[in-house]
């Protein structure tokens, strides 16, 4: 069973409000993916991390989320102003690595924006 | 750029009826296939995974089998149980990290009828 954590399990934010959550990987592992799971339970990647590093990320995260990986403290994904269409269940899973390492995933963080 | 396809969004069967639910992709290089299942309010999990062409892989009484020849990974099952019901993605990686994250499908909701 996996062992991603990922706090809080559910967030309800105002338009333009920060929304903020925290994921704990897998012990040992280095790669961090952040996806955003919308209501037709279609995934969209946000970024991932190799250790403290950002290793892709889309234009839209870019743009408006703040993400970060510090050595020893949880991962977290922010969103900086809130809108209705980021209303989804953000998922983050770990890896040993990319390419053929599977994907292990938390429980998410279901963002309702009012 | 890779793709993954799952061309059915519902499936519906009676308990102890066969199924298998379609997956093809396309990519340029060589592929590493899952398939990911999601139980209502819990967290995705690895079901299968191959990168082997014409090779078999199984897990929990469902397999599938890669084949590159006409890109596809169908997922497969001879006897569903109530207990099958849930969401299933197929996703794709690659073996030359030309993208770092894995790509998902749009999922195939299972839904077992008594």
């Amino acid at each position: 069973n996996s062992k991603v954590i990922q706090t809080p399990r559910y967030l309800v934010k105002g338009q333009g409000q920060k929304a903020k959550m925290r994921c704990i990987p897998e012990k040992g592992h280095p790669v961090v993916f952040w996806y955003q799971q919308n209501k037709n339970n279609e995934f969209k990647f946000l970024i991932n991390f190799q250790n403290q590093e950002v290793l892709q990320q889309i234009d839209m995260t870019e743009k408006r989320f703040s993400a970060e990986c510090p050595s020893n403290s949880p991962c977290s994904l922010e969103i900086q102003s809130s809108e209705a269409g980021d209303s989804a269940l953000y998922l983050c899973a770990s890896s040993l690595g990319t390419g053929g390492y599977e994907q292990y995933f938390g429980p998410g963080t279901r963002l309702t924006v009012l | 750029g890779d793709s993954v396809t799952q061309t059915e969004g519902l499936v519906t069967l009676t308990k102890g009826l066969p199924v298998m639910l379609n997956c093809t992709y396309q990519t340029t290089y060589s592929p590493f296939l899952f398939w990911y299942v999601q139980h209502l309010n819990e967290a995705p999990k690895l079901l299968l995974k191959s990168s082997t062409d014409n090779k078999r892989t199984e897990h929990q009484g469902f397999y599938a089998t890669l084949h590159k020849s006409s890109s596809s990974f169908h997922l497969q099952k001879s006897s569903v149980q109530l207990s099958d019901s849930a969401l299933y993605f197929c996703a794709l990686s690659d073996r030359t990290n030309s993208g770092t994250y894995q790509r998902f499908g749009t999922g195939t909701k299972l839904q077992v009828v008594p």
